[in-house]
């Protein structure tokens, strides 16, 4: 049982430069997250999806993007990347039940750097 | 918005000591409160959890307590051992959708 997989684990880009980080879980999970991680900071909420076709905002959602169009995967878009983008991506998933959906299942991040 | 603050930063303690880590919320209708650990490399995974209509709850070594009046809740691990050095981090929230967490702090048991 792989969980929450991400891709790639460390990448360097350019400024100006876009990418995808990639996610997708083998849970049958609806509902999907991506977070990110400065040094020395809590996780903060880029942006959400409670099922595929539906994405909202989290805290911080400038300069990124998403979409899902499948259960499985939920893919996290930087169309014209920044330094202040440097930080660890985590994505995440949780079940669908009132009882369980707060119980979040992370990835193993995605440290990306912008230089 | 909420605010949640994490104390301390980093912890050291001696194998089998306790450790207790803090944290406070600012949002008094905040009703959930996870504990994640983060061990190096690899994504947090949820260890323990409380709702706002129970004081304390109990994991075998692992225990969280939550004062509602003060706004504050705490982990607490007993009798630790090397594999509990990790980053842990507090959350907060009254919506399944938004979660705030806690800065991290970073446990070192020394064996």
């Amino acid at each position: 049982n792989a969980g929450v997989t991400q891709t790639p684990k460390f990448r360097i880009l350019k400024i100006g430069q876009s990418m995808t980080l990639q996610c997708t879980q083998d849970m049958n999970h609806n509902y999907m997250y991506w977070y990110r991680q400065d040094p020395g900071m809590g996780l903060k909420l880029i942006y959400y999806s409670v099922g595929a076709g539906i994405t909202d905002k989290g805290e911080v959602p400038n300069g990124y993007n998403v979409s899902r169009s499948t259960t499985e995967d939920f893919p996290l878009r930087l169309e014209l990347a920044a330094p202040s983008q440097t930080s660890v991506y985590f994505c995440a998933s949780s079940y669908s039940d009132d009882r369980d959906r707060e119980k979040l299942f992370f990835g193993s991040g995605t440290q990306l750097s912008v230089l | 918005g909420e605010n949640v603050e994490q104390h301390p930063s980093t912890l050291s303690v001696q194998e089998g000591d306790s450790a207790v880590i803090k944290c406070t919320y600012s949002d008094s209708a905040s009703n959930y409160f996870p504990w994640y650990k983060q061990e190096l490399g690899k994504g947090p995974q949820l260890i323990i959890d409380i709702r706002s209509n129970v004081g304390e709850k109990k994991d075998q070594r692992i225990a969280v307590t939550l004062n509602k009046t003060a706004k504050h809740f705490s982990l607490h691990i007993t009798e630790t051992q090397p594999e509990d050095s990790a980053v842990y981090f507090c959350a907060a929230s009254k919506n399944f959708n938004k979660f705030y967490f806690g800065s991290g702090t970073k446990l070192n048991v020394k064996p």
